[in-house]
């Protein structure tokens, strides 16, 4: 069964700290990592990893893809109250997207 | 662009009626639309993947009779459910795919709360 698994599931830090999330996945079928933001509603596109190595960035946020490992990390630094949210990756593969369960961020001012 | 709407965005039913959902892809033509639940505090669980014209499929475990699918054009798609029980109270997710081969490219709907009583 394709799973996807994220961790931890839960991290509360302090305005300012750095954090990194976790994503781990199955090969088979693999075509892409992405990484959501979900806030109340719907997840809304952070980035999209095909490429082993190459580094996505986007203002404080970047993320990688090890392939040869199946995993990826989302990093994000200089935190903010606004970063609070539930993060979540899915791996596309088979014609569709598999989800983790998501990490749940809290950043406390 | 690419903007995804749901209508209702939350609905109360009694247990036992039916509740039809409608994701519409507003400014874009969808050949593929999936259907999520969300149950709190977990991830999205795909629920079927809806083509238009077609019948949807469904994902092991989700009744195709319960949970009724059609998409009838390229800009929407519909889940009705039936018999509706409070074990169904979730939070349902739509999200349109332009097409192609590639399905990273989702866009996602604000989602519907349903709470059966």
């Amino acid at each position: 069964e394709d799973k996807v698994v994220q961790s931890p599931l839960s991290l509360v830090v302090h305005e300012g700290d750095t954090v990194t999330l976790n994503c781990s996945y199955e090969v088979t079928n693999f075509r892409s990592l992405l990484w959501y933001k979900q806030e109340k509603k719907a997840p809304t596109f952070l980035f999209m990893l095909t490429s082993s190595g190459i580094e996505k960035k986007s203002g404080r946020l970047s993320s990688i893809l090890d392939k040869k490992e199946l995993f990826s990390i989302l990093n994000i630094t200089a935190t903010q109250t606004g970063d609070s949210a539930v993060y979540l990756c899915a791996r596309e593969g088979a014609q569709k997207l598999v989800f983790g369960q998501g990490t749940r961020l809290t950043i406390n001012p | 662009g690419a903007v995804v709407s749901q209508h209702p965005s939350w609905v109360i039913c009694k247990s036992g009626t039916s509740v039809k959902i409608e994701c519409r892809s507003l400014d874009f033509q969808a050949t593929t639309m999936f259907w999520y639940r969300q149950f709190p505090k977990q991830s999205l669980m795909l629920m079927a993947t809806s083509n238009e014209g077609s019948k949807a499929t469904y994902e092991q475990g989700v009744e195709k009779d319960k949970f009724l699918i059609n998409h009838a054009s390229l800009t929407l798609s519909t889940l009705t459910v039936t018999s509706a029980h409070p074990e169904d109270s979730s939070f349902y997710i739509c999200s349109a795919a332009p097409g192609g081969n590639s399905y990273n490219e989702q866009f996602f709907g604000p989602g519907t709360r349903l709470t059966v009583l």
